[in-house]
């Protein structure tokens, strides 16, 4: 079946620095990925979708200079938090739509930020 | 937009009990998944199933697109089946549109 791979899985990061979470797709190519975030009990809530070689289409309400995504290939995109704070601490997941599969999703990233 | 329910939103089990969690939808989809997120908060696939009926081992689901429902089924929980079940709908190529989810305990 469909894999994406998700990394890291869990990240710990001081204020104000920058932390990219890589998504790949590891057996078909996907020319859109989605970046989804969830707090705790809560279900997951969709910040942007990546265009392989176009700018990401993000949700009403997410910053987009502070969640920079990039989607350089049919097989990687990629979640860069700028200047995180603790209120950017969640847990981020992404995923990939394949044809015979349907969407399959990343192992998600657990993020805290101190 | 579309609007996903599912019921119950908490569920406590027996282990070797049956259960069926419910998910209606409030407009036409031609796409629907149901996902199990495990505490680890890993998302896995169950179904991919836009309408009739699937069957993986103890686990099946049916989805009746001209009602807007679709229904999983467990029998025999274990407690490994304990998590948080989500079902999701999309549109064409619009992006998934998720559920609160099911909260499923299963007790030995």
């Amino acid at each position: 079946g469909a894999v994406v791979s998700q990394h890291p899985s869990r990240v710990i990061c001081k204020s104000g620095t920058s932390v990219k979470i890589e998504c790949r797709s590891l057996d078909f190519q996907a020319t859109t990925m989605f970046w989804y975030r969830q707090f705790p009990k809560q279900s997951l809530m969709l910040m942007a979708t990546s265009n392989e070689g176009s700018k990401a289409t993000y949700e009403q309400g997410v910053e987009k200079d502070k969640f920079l995504i990039n989607h350089a290939s049919l097989t990687l995109s990629t979640l860069t938090v700028t200047s995180a704070h603790p209120e950017d601490s969640s847990f981020y997941i992404c995923s990939a739509y394949s044809v015979n599969y349907g969407y399959t999703f990343g192992s998600g990233t657990r993020l805290t930020v101190v | 937009g579309i609007q996903v329910e599912q019921s119950p939103p908490d569920l406590i089990l027996q282990e070797g009990a049956n259960s069926t969690l419910r998910c209606n939808f409030s407009d036409s989809v031609n796409n629907l998944q149901w996902f199990h997120q495990n505490p680890w908060g890993q998302l896995i696939n169950l179904f991919y199933i836009p309408s009739g009926t699937k069957q993986n081992g103890r686990l099946s689901a049916t989805t009746v697109a001209t009602e807007r429902y679709s229904l999983l089924y467990i029998s025999s929980s274990q407690t490994t089946d304990s998590g948080v079940y989500f079902c999701a709908v999309w549109w064409g190529n619009t992006p998934l549109v998720f559920g609160k989810g099911t909260r499923l305990s299963v007790i030995a």
